[in-house]
């Protein structure tokens, strides 16, 4: 499978406890891009890599989320001290430069997270 | 306000039928537009680019508006594999954030 991979599919979890997640993108992709979805809303943007470097970050990223993406090639999500409201499907995404093949990015099928 | 609106639906259709909604986008330098698929509990999958001379791809037909910032999407002779939601997307162009819409609904019955 060539696509973008996501670790755990799904993880439950305490109030309090730290969670990690893992994005594997498309081989010869240098952006990855996380998000986060909601019921009933689309995906909302949360940060943003080009290889290694992290460029972006959004105000939904409090400080207890982390993200890494130390080789340019796999990316974690580290959620620390979580709170029932962290409770979502965590998406991974990933593309080329825009000036190859335009800017799609394509997706994993997630990690979806249930705070209890 | 949101960057990106859609009719929430559902559109309940039967087998064959034309099927059509829009979206509205609130930033005018907008360059890059997208409808993605989305089944329940899965990824969002690109369906299809929007382009401004519109654009076809078999039974899908996208249109953009640019002066009224608005992107549309017909389904015609739906199947019932079109059942799904559909989300409209827009990139600013010189940035790499996805803003997407909270999807329209669509369910084609037998």
């Amino acid at each position: 499978d060539t696509g973008v991979s996501q670790n755990p599919r799904h993880k439950i979890t305490k109030r309090g406890q730290n969670v990690t997640f893992r994005c594997d993108p498309i081989s010869e992709h240098n952006r990855l891009y996380w998000y986060r979805q909601t019921l009933g809303q689309g995906p909302e943007f949360l940060t943003y890599f080009q290889n290694e470097a992290q460029l972006e970050k959004s105000r939904l990223l409090s400080d207890r989320f982390s993200a890494e993406r130390p080789k340019g090639s796999f990316s974690t999500l580290e959620i620390q001290r979580t709170e029932q409201g962290d409770s979502a499907m965590y998406l991974c995404a990933s593309s080329l430069p825009p000036d190859r093949v335009g800017d799609i990015q394509y997706f994993g099928a997630g990690t979806r997270l249930s705070v209890l | 306000r949101k960057e990106v609106e859609q009719d929430p639906g559902p559109f309940n259709v039967p087998e064959g039928a034309t099927v059509a909604f829009n979206c509205t986008y609130s930033n005018s330098a907008s360059q890059s537009f997208f409808w993605y698929r989305q089944d329940c509990r899965k990824e969002p999958k690109l369906l299809m680019s929007v382009y401004s001379s519109g654009n076809e791809d078999g039974r899908f037909t996208a249109q953009l508006n640019r002066a009224s910032q608005y992107i549309s999407l017909l389904i015609r002779d739906s199947k019932l594999s079109d059942s799904a939601t559909y989300l409209c997307v827009v990139n600013m162009g010189f940035d790499y954030k996805l803003s997407f819409g909270a999807g329209t609904t669509v369910t084609v019955r037998a």
